[in-house]
């Protein structure tokens, strides 16, 4: 099946070790986004690239960054996280810019110790 | 600026029980229309969309939802509540011509047997 894989599940890192979560579609969608979660709140847009271009959220802050080497894949990037980043990390996709075809993948769940 | 708003941040319902969860948007153009649910532990599924024509969209597991224009609302719905249907719902709206979809702030719903 066509699928958004997040990898991996459950990550835990220590507070300022920088750590990547990384995103893979097989729905060769143009669309990928990174959503931080977290507990008992909305998902919240961090940023997204369409094909190439990349578009960061203005209140999304520095210490995240990302990647997309490919259409295939994307990488979310902390370069320093806080106790405060601890949150579920989502990945989605979309075929184009009107979100037909939105997909999320099963989510990252980040602890920061 | 976009936003969503959902009104009932809890809802309490016992089986069988009718179902209508409030969801509303700022944004005057045309929008794509969305409600997920978020299942304990789980990650977010689609329930339904609305892109256009028929205002009134059937989902999956008996949900429903009515797209009101003039009101800027796009209610769920669903005659008779399950113990299964426990979870967390999420409005979500794509503003036409762009790439995001911003997320209302969810409403946890619990039903008891």
């Amino acid at each position: 099946d066509a699928m958004v894989i997040q990898n991996p599940r459950y990550q835990v890192t220590q507070f300022g070790k920088p750590v990547t979560l990384s995103c893979s579609q097989t729905l060769n969608h143009n669309v990928m986004y990174w959503y931080q979660q977290k507990s008992s709140q909305a998902p919240k847009l961090l940023f997204h690239y369409y094909d190439k271009d990349f578009n960061n959220e203005a209140d999304t802050p520095d210490n995240f960054q990302s990647r997309r080497p490919n259409t295939s894949f994307c990488f979310l990037d902390i370069r320093s996280p806080g106790l405060g980043d601890t949150a579920m990390y989502l990945c989605a996709t979309s075929r184009d810019r009107q979100g037909i075809g939105y997909t999320f993948g099963s989510g990252t769940r980040l602890t920061v110790v | 600026a976009q936003s969503v708003s959902q009104h009932n941040h809890h809802v309490i319902l016992s089986e069988a029980a009718s179902l209508e969860l409030g969801c509303n948007y700022s944004y005057g153009g045309t929008v794509n229309l969305f409600w997920y649910v978020q299942y304990p532990g789980q990650h977010l599924q689609l329930l339904l969309k609305y892109f256009s024509g028929d205002p009134l969209v059937k989902g999956i597991k008996g949900f429903e939802a009515e797209f009101i224009k003039s009101k800027f609302s796009f209610n769920l719905r669903k005659p008779s509540v399950q113990w299964s249907d426990t979870a967390e719902y999420f409005c979500a709206v794509n503003a036409y011509g762009t790439d995001k979809l911003i997320f209302g702030t969810g409403t946890r719903l619990q039903v008891f047997p």
